[in-house]
């Protein structure tokens, strides 16, 4: 079975600290992705990598960054966070031998900006 | 700007009868579809997919439909269970990597 996992389950953060979301897949997965999901907006995607060190932006990457520099591994970054990034973050990835495009999802950090 | 819309934010059905829960799309270059169910407190799970090149896929009580004229595809639950309460996310793709996905239609199974 495809693991996905991220480092904690709820996370509390004050305005303008750094932050750091981890994120580990254990199938070799070449695509991963960080989505953020918000009532009444659904799933909206902030960054994905289709393989180490690439980033591809996503639809609201303004205020994150990502890093990818092992297969494995995909983090998250808020340089500053904001009130405004107070949301449920998930981590998904997908690679060849699933069913096209199939994305499988860790649990999801819960992330609140004081 | 949404390119894939679930327009019903929630739905009530009695156990054992049908649940229809509809998506809609904007973007012709789509190829391929997905229905995801999350559950609260957990990330979402793949629930079934259906290729442009289809228009009908089936999988146990779960049947997904495409109508590519009119831009719709529908999830199909018969018969309806009190576990298949959850949040129900449409999702499309054309580039191969990422998923563009609806806001979501949360469904309510009741006894």
């Amino acid at each position: 079975d495809v693991k996905v996992t991220q480092s904690s389950r709820y996370l509390v953060k004050r305005t303008g600290e750094k932050v750091f979301l981890e994120c580990v897949q254990d199938m070799d997965h070449e695509n991963m992705f960080w989505y953020r999901q918000d009532p009444g907006l659904g799933l909206r995607l902030i960054y994905f990598s289709y393989d180490v060190k690439m980033k591809e932006k996503g639809d609201i990457p303004e205020g994150y960054s990502v890093s990818r520099e092992k297969k494995e591994r995909f983090s998250l970054i808020l340089e500053s966070a904001s009130t405004n990034q107070t949301s449920m973050y998930l981590c998904a990835s997908s690679g060849p031998g699933q069913p096209y495009n199939e994305q499988f999802f860790g649990p999801g950090t819960r992330l609140t900006v004081l | 700007d949404q390119q894939v819309k679930q327009n019903s934010p929630s739905l009530s059905v009695q156990e054992g009868r049908i649940s229809i829960l509809n998506c809609d799309y904007t973007n012709s270059m789509f190829d391929y579809f997905l229905w995801y169910k999350k559950y609260p407190a957990e990330g979402p799970t793949f629930l079934i997919s259906i290729s442009s090149i289809k228009d009908k896929n089936e999988d146990g009580r779960f049947t997904v439909f495409l109508n590519k004229s009119a831009k719709h595809l529908s999830l199909h639950i018969v018969p309806s269970q009190p576990g298949d309460s959850a949040v129900y996310f449409c999702a499309a793709s054309h580039s191969g990597y990422a998923l563009n996905f609806g806001k979501g239609t949360s469904l309510l199974v009741t006894p």
